[in-house]
């Protein structure tokens, strides 16, 4: 069965604060990991999509890192501020089927 | 607009009341995809397609069945819904991947079954 595990489940983090998220993954047939910003009563959006180890992506104060021989993602927010928060989903696509496998979802909220 | 349409936005129905849920997408991707969203347990998906006529089981196939004939569509139905189906469901659409592979979704659906 496979499993994508996040942690925390939720954040509360206060305005200017940096923090981040672990996404776990089986490292046995991979072909990416998504992240997806989720914001209440609307749908995910894109963040990133990574495909290989080492990888590497930011967008503005968001930046997340892949490591697929151990089976991990972390998602970074630098400077946190409130519209931030939102729930952070990542996913797991498998090679061949590509299978879509969600996790939980981390929640974040930021205090201003 | 790019934008991936989902109809109706919200649905009450009764048990055994074949329903469909439609989906469609404006970008000409390939690969769509269905999720349904449950409290505590994240997004689940119930089927994809990477193209017209190709479909295939995701993780909670039971009780949907899925249709592609064209590029645009990809409609959900529910043959005979039961109140285990009461969720909120996505549809998703993306270019295959290897290409800018970000799924893009709809608004949601919200169904309920009695």
């Amino acid at each position: 069965i496979l499993n994508v595990e996040q942690s925390p489940q939720s954040l509360h983090v206060q305005e200017g604060d940096s923090t981040n998220f672990t996404c776990s993954f089986p490292s046995s047939n991979f072909y990416a990991l998504h992240w997806y910003r989720w914001e209440t009563a609307k749908s995910p959006e894109a963040l990133f999509v990574m495909t290989l180890n080492g990888d590497e992506k930011k967008k503005g104060r968001i930046s997340a890192t892949l490591n697929t021989k151990e089976g991990y993602s972390y998602l970074y927010i630098k400077g946190s501020q409130p519209e931030d928060s939102a729930t952070y989903l990542c996913a797991f696509t498998t090679r061949g089927g590509f299978k879509t496998i969600f996790g939980a979802g981390t929640r974040l909220f930021v205090k201003a | 607009e790019a934008q991936v349409t989902q109809n109706p936005r919200y649905l009450i129905t009764v048990t055994g009341k074949k329903l469909t849920v439609t989906c469609s997408q404006n970008m000409n991707h390939e690969y769509m995809s269905w999720y349904r969203q449950d409290p505590g347990l994240g997004l689940r998906q119930i089927y994809y397609s990477m193209n017209v006529e190709v479909t295939d089981k995701g993780d909670v196939p039971e009780g949907y069945k899925v249709s592609r004939k064209e590029k645009r569509n990809f409609p959900l139905i529910l043959e005979s819904p039961s109140p285990n189906q009461t969720s909120l469901y996505f549809c998703a659409s993306s270019h295959p991947p290897g290409q800018h592979y970000e799924q893009y979704f709809g608004p949601g659906t919200r169904l309920t079954v009695t």
